[in-house]
């Protein structure tokens, strides 16, 4: 199982700052992913990558950027954060578990742009 | 494109009864994965169960079912002896586009939200 660490928890910030969503793994997993929930709602994938120096937009369109240049390590960044920013992000890795690939999540950020 | 189906917004259980949450999945695939995931109050995301769409056999994880059926396209999830804990969303996915260096993508429902009756 996976060891996927967040941080911060839980951020509340003006519109218009930049901020860093944190997002570590210990597991040495090469496919890493964040996704966008709303409350009660799905999640949808917003960024993905393959392993360093990898990155791809996901299906749900987002201002956000990602970065990957640790194996460990994917951060999201928003330069300018809106009101329409305010959401739950996971990350998320994945790694072979018997005979299927499984992701695991990390437990989530969630912010509120006022 | 895949598309998850969850019919049940809420379910109600009393505890120490099974409860069986519905999942209809839509592909074109030939090979594909479902997965049951668990999101308590708290926001995490916890890995309950896999089925293959090759596996014969239905998966099982202690109190946790999958009952899978293929022509139906259903993968519904089945909860034995249910206790308080298990109150959450539950959200059933997908494996969708296996593109390049072994990636995949998860396709979700909206999820069902199971609460336990002491």
């Amino acid at each position: 199982e996976a060891d996927i660490y967040q941080t911060p928890r839980y951020l509340v910030i003006g519109t218009g700052k930049k901020i860093t969503l944190e997002c570590s793994q210990t597991m040495g997993h090469d496919k890493m992913y964040w996704y966008q929930q709303d409350p009660g709602m799905e999640l949808h994938l917003i960024h993905y990558s393959y392993g360093v120096n990898s990155t791809e937009k996901g299906d749900l369109s987002s201002e956000s950027t990602v970065s990957r240049i640790r194996t460990e390590h994917f951060p999201l960044t928003l330069e300018s954060a809106r009101p329409s920013h305010t959401s739950q992000y996971l990350c998320a890795s994945s790694g072979i578990t018997g005979l299927q690939e499984t992701q695991y999540f990390g437990p989530g950020t969630r912010l509120l742009v006022l | 494109a895949q598309k998850i189906t969850q019919t049940q917004p809420g379910m109600f259980v009393q505890e120490k009864e099974a409860v069986t949450l519905d999942c209809t999945y839509d592909t074109s695939d030939q090979s594909y994965g479902l997965f049951w995931y668990k999101q308590p109050s708290s926001g995490e995301m916890i890995f309950l169960i896999y089925q293959g769409s090759y596996d014969e056999q239905n998966a099982t994880e202690g109190r946790y079912s999958l009952n899978f059926q293929k022509a139906r396209k259903s993968a519904n999830l089945v909860i034995s002896a249910s206790q308080l804990g298990d109150s959450a969303m539950y959200f059933c996915a997908m494996r969708g586009i296996y593109s390049g260096a072994g990636s995949y993508q998860l396709t979700f429902g909206k999820g069902t939200k199971l609460s336990v009756i002491p």
